[in-house]
């Protein structure tokens, strides 16, 4: 079975440009969380949703939003792009609560 | 005080060496307790999950919880230089978000 995927890889943007992240969850799951990871330390959570509906938010401004899809694949928009938005963003996905999650290897993104 | 410490090392260890990684923790609602391996430019793999207090052995792997006294273990006997990675050690309430540990690195040479 494939694991969960992420699109791109690898993004460049310049501050002030938005971005979209997509995530496939590994299928049968439907839960799907995000995750920020900076240099040198663990992921911190953004979103977490599941059936379609946001279960959870980290502690992160508005201009970070998501959405998941009928199919369980997912979205991590985020607007107004600054400096220290570059980071690997992680997703994660389980069968739901009390469920291992498991991740995708992330979208690199690099904010110029 | 964070919600989950973990020393960051580096940890340098020759081939064939048991490695002790560890993680404290001050949330007392914590019920799930994960450990990943991350290898570099990759994202964190799971390698051992655990519900409550406790052991759990996997091949190699043995992970250890004491929630009596917020502390979390994971044993690598007969380490390998492919276990090289960054290890993270993450916990959760049950459903909500993985708290992680900023992970410890780990290098196993040969």
């Amino acid at each position: 079975d494939a694991g969960v995927t992420q699109s791109p890889t690898h993004l460049i943007k310049t501050r002030g440009q938005h971005v979209t992240l997509r995530c496939s969850p590994i299928s049968g799951h439907k839960s799907v969380s995000w995750y920020q990871q900076v240099l040198g330390q663990g992921p911190q959570f953004i979103f977490q949703y599941y059936e379609k509906e946001e279960r959870g938010r980290g502690n992160f401004p508005d201009r970070f939003s998501a959405r998941q899809f009928p199919n369980y694949s997912s979205e991590l928009n985020v607007n107004a792009l600054l400096l220290g938005d570059s980071a690997l963003y992680l997703c994660a996905s389980s069968q739901g609560a009390g469920q291992p999650q498991h991740f995708g290897d992330g979208t690199r993104l690099s904010i110029l | 005080q964070k919600e989950v410490e973990q020393d960051p090392g580096p940890l340098s260890v020759p081939e064939g060496a048991i490695v002790s990684l560890n993680c404290t923790y001050s949330n007392s609602a914590f019920q799930y307790f994960m450990w990943y391996r991350q290898y570099s430019r990759k994202g964190p793999e799971l390698l051992m999950y655990t519900y409550s207090s406790g052991n759990k052995e996997d091949g190699r792997f043995t992970a250890q919880v004491d929630k009596s006294s917020k502390y979390i273990s994971l044993f690598i006997r007969d380490s390998q230089p492919s276990d090289s990675a960054t290890y993270l050690c993450a916990m959760s309430q049950a459903g909500t978000a993985l708290i992680f540990g900023k992970g410890t690195t780990l290098s196993v040479s040969s």
